[in-house]
């Protein structure tokens, strides 16, 4: 298996810009994660799916920011509008099922300028 | 909910030197228990595991044994490598309910010296 695919790895995007972020989960797994990573906070849960339904989504930071998942095999992220404290790196995870390893994507580079 | 506390770093070492990053956690029920490992510039990968207390996760010369007792998950490595120059992240998982996420821990850089 090819693993967890995100895209693009790279983004730059300016102020005030739609931005939607690209995940594949690893094929049978029911667990999907979106992280953020930053200097500041570290690791942070965004929003959890378990069989392509939104379990928690308490780590969304504000109402810019909203996550889907249409079917077992694509999820995305999407901010707008955009802002420069957005920058980060986002990370799309899956597992097999609860309470298992999970396993990342190589993440996505976001720089809202 | 379940937490992490892990030594912070950043820990510099030479080459074949002794590695020890210090895990706690407090978690509900018997969580299994994970460290991960990111090299620059990647994602997370998972380093070694253990799922049940006194089990021993050992990969590419690093382990860690789960202490129930002591709520603990340590990070070892008798001889560590240059190319273990990494982030490493300590992180349970409960073991059932709404326990499911992984509680990652800040992080503890690791740099080793020639």
């Amino acid at each position: 298996d090819a693993g967890v695919i995100q895209s693009p790895r790279h983004e730059v995007t300016e102020m005030g810009q739609e931005v939607t972020l690209r995940c594949k989960p690893i094929s049978g797994h029911n667990s999907l994660f979106w992280y953020r990573q930053t200097m500041m906070r570290g690791l942070e849960l965004l929003i959890y799916f378990n069989n392509n339904v939104p379990i928690d989504d308490s780590g969304m930071p504000e109402d810019r920011f909203s996550a889907k998942m249409p079917n077992a095999s694509f999820s995305t992220l999407k901010i707008q509008p955009s802002e420069p404290r957005d920058s980060a790196v986002y990370f799309c995870a899956s597992s097999l099922r609860e309470n298992t390893e999970a396993f990342f994507g190589q993440g996505t580079r976001l720089t809202v300028v | 909910g379940d937490s992490v506390t892990q030594m912070e770093g950043p820990v510099t070492l030479s080459e074949e030197a002794f590695l020890t990053i210090n895990c706690t956690y407090t978690a509900t029920g018997y969580p299994s228990l994970f460290w991960y490992v990111q090299y620059p510039g990647e994602g997370l990968q998972l380093l070694l595991k253990a799922t049940k207390a006194d089990d021993k996760g050992s990969n590419k010369g690093f382990e860690a044994t789960y202490r129930k007792e002591t709520t603990s998950f340590h990070l070892e490595k008798g001889s560590v490598q240059v190319s273990d120059s990494a982030v490493y992240f300590c992180a349970p998982v409960g073991s059932g309910g709404s326990n499911y996420k992984l509680t990652f821990g800040k992080g503890t850089l690791l740099t080793v010296n020639p």
